[in-house]
């Protein structure tokens, strides 16, 4: 198995632009999760799916970023506009059951808004 | 909001030396995971500990969870070049899983 793929690896926009992160989890895997991952506040949850259906999206920051899941081997997250302060990497990882289950986490985009 | 403070922040040792280092938080976790994260990449878990006073062996590193399963700790004996990274550990709890901000580990030959 090739692990989770997202792309794009890096992404430079300007200030608001809508940018979309992709991911495709491991096949098999029921559950997705989305991170943002900064010098300052580490490595923080924003949303996670289980069988394709949202649980929890208390950690998405402001109406500005968005989630979908569309099916079991593909999803997204959204930032419209994007700001400056959005710049972070941005983690996708998928695992066989819930939040305790082994995550296995892609290599992460790059993103940074100028 | 459970939190999970990690210590030292950065660590930089010589090849051949021991060390630990620590996650500790006022909050009690379900089960307690570890990962070492190097740069490019994304986390890769290590262990997870479940039972209080549990402690785990991979290879030269010992990871032990609190009795009170509030703190755990990672002690690698025998530093080497290779052990280098981020290490991050993860706390479940209200059906979350809680990063620390992590550990970053130099090891200097």
């Amino acid at each position: 198995d090739a692990g989770v793929i997202q792309s794009p690896r890096h992404e430079v926009t300007e200030m608001g632009q809508e940018v979309t992160l992709r991911c495709k989890p491991i096949s098999g895997h029921n559950s997705l999760f989305w991170y943002r991952q900064t010098m300052m506040r580490g490595l923080e949850l924003l949303i996670y799916f289980n069988n394709n259906v949202p649980i929890d999206d208390s950690g998405m920051p402001e109406d500005r970023f968005s989630a979908k899941m569309p099916n079991a081997s593909f999803s997204t997250l959204k930032i419209q506009p994007s700001e400056p302060r959005d710049s972070a990497v941005y983690f996708c990882a998928s695992s066989l059951g819930g939040t305790t289950a082994e995550a296995f986490f892609g290599q992460g985009t790059r993103l940074t808004v100028v | 909001t459970q939190l999970l403070e990690q210590s030292p922040q950065f660590l930089s040792i010589q090849e051949g030396e021991n060390l630990t280092v620590y996650c500790n938080s006022s909050s009690v976790f379900s089960s307690l995971q570890w990962y070492r994260q190097e740069p490019g990449e994304g986390p890769v878990l290590l262990v997870t500990v479940v039972t209080g006073g549990e402690v785990k062996k991979l290879k030269r590193l010992t990871f032990q969870f609190g009795d009170a399963r509030k703190d755990s700790s990672l002690h690698i004996t025998a530093a080497q070049p290779g052990d280098t990274g981020l290490y991050l550990c993860a706390g479940e709890g209200g059906n979350k899983l809680v990063f620390g901000a992590g550990t970053i580990l130099r090891v200097k030959s």
